[in-house]
Formats: structure tokens, C-alpha cells, sequence
């Protein structure tokens, strides 16, 4: 797990702007995932990418976009289409066993 | 596609008594259990997996069963103690390479009283 990084550990967006959610991973993964969780929700994938330079979509990705340039990084941009963003964002990375990030706790003011 | 269903969504036990948590999934091609236990606010952390050629695999006091005939898989906590008070998630998934990911149940909230 320690080789996952997220960041910021919290953010505050105002309505109508975009942010990013930064993922890192140093554990060779080639899989990648994000993953949204509302309060005492499960978890619900919004973009996964297998390789760098492709993704896929989840079963939440309208109002998301994410890139994956490089095999480490996995950003998430959360756009102003996404109407109801607060909630607990978490990043993965597998090779066969899936591990989280420490998550980026998202907060529309 | 995969679905998981998870039950009870809530658990209640006293100290020292065993948990147990159940899971079914839809697709016969899954073969790959793993569970997470989450903590208020932490991430999601993996605490035992189970491949669909063992029936069975324990590690201390937490076991894991699969029964593929019914698809359905359950995971065991014995002795409970406070700090397995927690979230516990199941998860599918079958290995087609670049579609590989895991569906989720909806969780089970374990309260451990004293």
C-alpha cells in the first residue's frame, strides 16, 4: 500500500471548476483504477486503464476524465459536468493483487 | 457483466465470538476472491484472497471459503476483537487481460461490543 501516493489528502472546489486528483504508484503495476466512494457507500469504479496510453470507462464515468501517459501516474480530472462531486476518491494499482492509495477526500463549497 | 452480492450489511457480535460474512457472485468465470477491510476514513486494505482452484484458505483467525457449484464465497473472523470493527468488502473478478477488474460487493458493517 505505501507504494501508492494520492494527493491532495483533502480539496475544496468551488462549483463549476475542474480539479485533478494527482495517483502515483512505484510498484510496476500495469493496471490502474479510480474509484468513488460516498458516505457509507461501496465503492464504485470510474475509469480503469490495463496499459499506458488506454483506459477504460467504469460504470461512473460521466463528468470524469482521466490520461495515462505514464505507467506510474493515473490522474483523475473531475469536471464542472459532474454535478454532485463531494466524496471519497481512491486510487488502485494491480499486478494480479489489487492495493488502494490512501484516498483524496473531494469537497464541493 | 459480474455481479456481488454481499450479506448481512450489518453485523453485530460480542468479543470472542466469530463473525461470518457472505458473498455470491453471477459469473461462473470469476476466479479470483479477494476481501478488504476498511477502517473509518483509511483505505481499503486487502486482508485475504482466494483463487477458484482452493476451497478453502485461512491465515490466523480469518478463513475464507468458496463453493463454485453455488458461486457463492464467505469469509470467517474468529475470536473477534475491537479492532476488527470495521467495513468488510468481497470481490470478484476473472482474469481476461485487458477487461481484468474487480466488482465489488456493497460491504458489511462488523461491530465488535465488548
Amino acid at each position: 500500500d505505501g507504494g501508492i501516493t494520492q494527493s491532495p489528502k483533502y480539496l475544496f472546489r468551488k462549483e463549476g471548476q475542474n480539479v485533478t486528483l494527482s495517483c502515483e504508484q512505484n510498484l510496476n503495476h500495469d493496471a490502474m483504477y479510480w474509484y468513488r466512494q460516498d458516505p457509507g457507500q461501496g465503492l464504485r469504479l470510474i475509469y480503469y486503464s490495463q496499459i499506458v496510453n488506454d483506459f477504460q470507462k467504469g460504470d461512473i464515468a460521466e463528468g470524469y476524465s482521466v490520461s495515462r501517459e505514464k505507467k506510474e501516474s493515473f490522474p483523475l480530472t473531475v469536471t464542472s459536468a459532474q454535478k454532485n462531486p463531494t466524496a471519497f476518491y481512491l486510487c488502485a494499482s494491480a499486478s494480479g493483487t489489487q492495493y488502494f492509495g490512501p484516498g483524496t477526500r473531494l469537497t464541493v463549497l | 457483466g459480474e455481479n456481488v452480492e454481499q450479506h448481512p450489511s450489518t453485523l453485530s457480535v460480542q468479543e470472542g465470538d466469530s463473525a461470518v460474512i457472505k458473498c455470491t457472485y453471477s459469473d461462473s468465470a470469476s476466479n479470483y476472491f479477494p476481501w478488504y477491510k476498511q477502517e473509518l476514513g483509511k483505505r481499503p486494505q486487502l486482508i485475504i484472497d482466494i483463487r477458484s482452484n482452493v476451497g478453502e484458505k485461512k491465515d490466523q483467525r480469518i478463513a475464507v471459503t468458496l463453493n463454485k457449484t453455488a458461486k457463492h464465497f464467505s469469509l470467517h473472523i474468529t475470536e473477534t476483537q475491537p479492532e476488527d470493527s470495521a467495513v468488510y468488502f468481497c470481490a470478484a473478478r476473472k482474469n481476461t487481460g485487458t477487461a481484468s477488474k474487480l466488482t465489488f460487493g456493497t460491504g458489511t458493517r462488523l461491530q465488535v461490543t465488548l
